[in-house]
């Protein structure tokens, strides 16, 4: 089956830790993002990659990290200088960032304990 | 100013009625133009995409865009319970996507 996984479907983070969320695409997609979504909010952009070995920041990337060593893998980081980590975090991916569609995995939420 | 802007809602319909969602956006330059569905807890799944100005078709659902005005909507037919979820706009400017925060949609059997 092709398509984009996330693990784990819920992660709970203790003050102070770092946590890492996996995504996993088997599509052969170039561009991948990382979304954050807030109750009653529209998603807003953390992170994108074009091309492994290379990012770019999206809006709201202050307290999270991510490496894009292979073209299938882009793990976020959520920081413990992310003072509100609660949200559903959302990966995609497209062929190209542009005129090529998003498509999203099935999302992580993220709970602080 | 949000780039993009979508009435949240909640939209009633009752089965079988034509439901319309309506988005606009802020950056004339912007390119594609998406429309998503979104079940409560689940992640969006992508229902049309639309590039040109005029209309699109897809089975019951027609993407409209109009450049001129910066809108985009979603046209329904045949509303099904199914059909019941948060729908998402989205757009495509520069090198990134911007979301709307979605329009809730109840279809009412």
């Amino acid at each position: 089956d092709g398509g984009i996984t996330q693990s784990p479907k819920y992660l709970f983070r203790k003050e102070g830790q770092n946590v890492t969320l996996s995504c996993e695409q088997n599509l052969n997609h170039d561009a991948m993002y990382w979304y954050r979504q807030d109750p009653g909010q529209g998603l807003r952009l953390i992170y994108y990659s074009q091309i492994v070995n290379d990012f770019q920041k999206g809006d709201i990337a202050e307290g999270y990290s991510v490496s894009r060593e292979k073209k299938e893998s882009f793990p976020l980081t959520v920081t413990s200088a992310q003072k509100n980590p609660t949200a559903f975090y959302l990966c995609a991916s497209s062929f190209q960032a542009g005129q090529e569609t998003q498509y999203f995995g099935p999302g992580t939420r993220l709970l602080v304990l | 100013q949000k780039e993009v802007e979508q009435n949240s809602g909640p939209l009633s319909v009752p089965e079988g009625a034509i439901a319309s969602l309506n988005c606009t956006y802020s950056d004339r330059g912007s390119q594609s133009f998406f429309w998503y569905r979104q079940y409560s807890g689940k992640s969006p799944e992508l229902i049309m995409f639309i590039y040109s100005n005029g209309d699109k078709e897809d089975g019951r659902f027609t993407a409209q865009l109009n450049k001129a005005s910066q809108y985009v909507s979603l046209l329904i037919r045949d509303s099904q319970p199914s059909d019941s979820a948060t729908y998402l706009c989205a757009v495509y400017t520069g090198n990134q996507f911007y979301f709307g925060t979605g329009t809730s949609l109840t279809v009412i059997p």
